[in-house]
């Protein structure tokens, strides 16, 4: 069954330091999507993407953060200089279509997430 | 904007049922959600609800709707150690965003 991958598991990097979360969609899918939790928070929606640029994005998602879709199959998430703030499980979704239409429940499809640990 | 509150943990024993609770904010909400996420995995959509709907079933999961309150409730029957997980609450509505607001997941403990 096919499903979303992320890299890596867990990373730990020093305050001010860029870090590269990796994901790799579904195949056949055309919206990602970023969520992040911080611990005991709720699932925090960051950004999504469609046709190779952002289609939405939350206020969390500074100038800080940007995301690619470098070569058709990965899909990334930068951190430029990382702040204590920024420890969290990062969550890469992916999904076929957006919204409810044409018999489509809005379902989301998650990787397993990343844990961030910026000391 | 949209909000997703639930409580955080809920403990029950085999065998018993077990009720997740969650309200939102967002009265254009049009499709609620439930996620699991079993330990080591990603979210995976359990079930959902169209706003149209107060009650759907599916085998051992009932999703009740009170959207006079807003409030959505999940009822898994017969709960099973299998069921341990967090569950997410999560909704989203057409007319804008479709993308999914989340809570922060309630830890369903089930204990011998």
């Amino acid at each position: 069954e096919p499903e979303v991958t992320q890299t890596p598991s867990h990373q730990v990097t020093q305050m001010g330091q860029e870090v590269i979360l990796r994901c790799v969609p579904i195949s056949n899918h055309l919206y990602f999507y970023w969520y992040r939790q911080i611990l005991g928070q709720k699932v925090e929606f960051l950004v999504s993407f469609y046709n190779n640029e952002i289609s939405e994005k939350s206020e969390i998602f500074d100038d800080q953060f940007s995301v690619e879709r470098p070569d058709g199959s990965n899909f990334t998430l930068k951190i430029r200089s990382t702040k204590l703030e920024d420890s969290a499980m990062y969550f890469c979704a992916s999904s076929p279509l957006l919204g409810v239409s044409g018999g489509n429940t809005g379902e989301l499809f998650f990787g397993e997430g990343s844990r961030l640990t910026v000391l | 904007g949209e909000d997703v509150e639930q409580s955080l943990f809920l403990s029950v024993r085999e065998g018993d049922s077990s009720v997740i609770n969650c309200t939102y904010t967002d009265s254009s909400s049009t499709y609620l959600y439930w996620y699991k996420q079993e330990p080591g995995a990603g979210l995976q959509l359990l079930t959902y609800i169209f706003s149209n709907m107060d009650m759907k079933q599916d085998q051992r999961l009932t999703v009740l709707l009170n959207k006079k309150d807003k409030h959505l409730s999940l009822r898994i029957a017969d709960t099973q150690t299998g069921d341990s997980a967090i569950y997410f609450c999560a909704e989203s509505r057409t007319g804008g965003s479709y993308i999914p607001t989340f809570g922060r997941g309630t830890s369903l403990i089930v204990h011998p």
